[in-house]
């Protein structure tokens, strides 16, 4: 079974980086898309980017200038940087798996998401 | 970029009842891209339809899916306690997700 885990701050202040990393267990992140994904309080979710099985990256335009997600195959973990995090960032974010199967893509792993709150 | 917007922001429904929602396309979606997450309170999401109409593992036969293009719809033929949640679509483009905002399925 397919497992992810977050870890990293649970507060990080204004203007200051936002550091997560993701452990998976029963998978290689060599294989498939790995992606961070985020929801403010009450609200909707929001994708922040992808890295893929060959290494490259993707972001959500709206945030590509402040993200940098980043993988380490020999410790089976993904990373996740925020730069210059407001209020707004404030989210509980979650790492997951894209699964392409049957031409379809889809997430079909989460983790249990990590609450990073923004405050001074 | 391609917009999804989903239709009611809440349903009310009883048990046993039918639920229908909608997830419409600001432009065309390719099918196989388009899925359907169930979430509850405190929890992560859950993936019930990929490729707009395939059910996942696990997922009961009262879950459907179905559409293409730009309109979508997920059917809970009969609505179950534990069916009361927020319902996302998602369709991936450009190698990029986007989800729509959701719609909440409350009990009436």
């Amino acid at each position: 079974q397919v497992q992810l885990q977050e870890s990293g701050p649970g507060l990080v202040k204004p203007s200051e980086t936002l550091s997560l990393t993701c452990t998976v267990s029963g998978a290689s992140i060599n294989i498939l898309y790995w992606s961070w994904i985020r929801q403010p309080p009450g609200k909707g979710l929001e994708f922040i980017g992808f890295i893929f099985d060959s290494g490259s990256t993707n972001y959500n335009p709206s945030l590509k200038s402040r993200v940098t997600i980043s993988g380490d195959t020999s410790k089976n973990q993904f990373s996740l940087k925020m730069t210059s995090v407001t209020v707004a960032d404030t989210a509980v974010y979650y790492c997951a798996r894209a699964n392409l199967a049957l031409g379809a893509v889809y997430i079909d792993f989460w983790g249990q998401g990590t609450l990073v709150t923004v405050s001074s | 970029d391609i917009v999804l917007t989903q239709s009611p922001g809440t349903l009310s429904l009883s048990p046993g009842e039918r639920a229908t929602l909608s997830c419409r396309a600001s432009q065309s979606v390719y099918s196989s891209y388009l899925a359907w997450y169930q979430q509850k309170p405190g929890q992560a999401p859950r993936l019930l339809i990929y490729g707009a109409s395939t059910r996942a593992t696990g997922i009961p036969d009262r879950f459907s899916g179905s559409g293409s293009g730009t309109d979508f719809s997920l059917t809970i033929s009969r609505l179950e306690p534990e069916d009361f949640a927020v319902y996302y679509c998602q369709q991936y483009g450009d190698s990029l997700f986007t989800f729509g905002p959701g719609t909440k399925v409350d009990i009436k």
